[in-house]
């Protein structure tokens, strides 16, 4: 199976920073990588997919990056609504395994 | 506007089958060329892949779940449904069905989940 690993496992930061959370994957999967956010009590929502293509009425202070097997999401300007867990996934090849999740919360 | 619902049996006892069903309204299960999956995230940790259902039927499953695990579609009522054999407390999970694109692979339709304890 491919594992990914999520770096940070959480982080504390403030309305209107600069967050970046990095998943490297364990072989190749070109541009196979998904993220997706997940607030308490609620199902995971897409995000971004094939690394860098923002899904329909995702803000664009979200963005995503690829190089080599490491794969970044950023929030530009983080807003409250965006306090949640992280999770990546790569659509490489079955099983389809996600990364083990970063939180983010307010400082 | 697609909406996914989990059902199913919320208390299961060790060694028994987990049984869920997944009813999809808003749209046909048959249409557009989706596949169907499951995936489980168990309190306070991770997502898990289960496994997926295509368009044509054929199914693939995680293989660490694989020898207990039983997926299936009936289109004629919209429904997916999932069934493991031989739960442990291991299996206690929010169990969730989703709608997937075929390539790439994406979820981008979720049920709200459904939580599922392992109990005696």
């Amino acid at each position: 199976d491919i594992q990914l690993t999520q770096s940070p496992s959480s982080l504390s930061a403030s309305v209107g920073d600069r967050v970046t959370i990095t998943c490297r994957a364990s072989q190749s999967i070109t541009t196979y990588l998904n993220w997706y956010q997940q607030k308490p009590g609620t199902a995971p929502k897409l995000l971004i997919y094939v690394a860098s293509t923002l899904q329909s009425g995702v803000p664009s202070r979200f963005s995503g990056r690829a190089s080599g097997a490491d794969f970044t999401l950023t929030i530009t300007s983080l807003q409250p609504e965006d306090f949640a867990t992280y999770f990546c996934q790569q659509s490489s090849s079955p099983p389809y395994t996600f990364g083990q999740g970063t939180k983010v919360e307010i400082k | 506007q697609l909406q996914l619902q989990e059902s199913g049996s919320r208390l299961v006892k060790p060694s028994q089958t987990l049984s869920l069903t997944c009813a999809v309204s808003g749209d046909s299960i048959s249409s557009g060329g989706y596949s169907w999956s499951w995936i489980r995230q168990p309190p306070a940790k991770g997502l898990e892949w289960i496994g997926y259902i295509s368009q044509t039927g054929t199914a693939y499953y995680n293989p660490s779940l694989k020898s207990r695990l039983t997926m299936s579609v009936d289109r004629s009522k919209n429904l997916l449904s999932l069934k493991l054999s031989s739960v442990t407390a291991a299996d206690t999970a929010v169990y969730y069905c989703a709608r997937g694109w075929v390539a790439p692979y994406v979820l981008d339709k979720w049920g709200q989940g459904t939580l599922v304890t392992v109990s005696s």
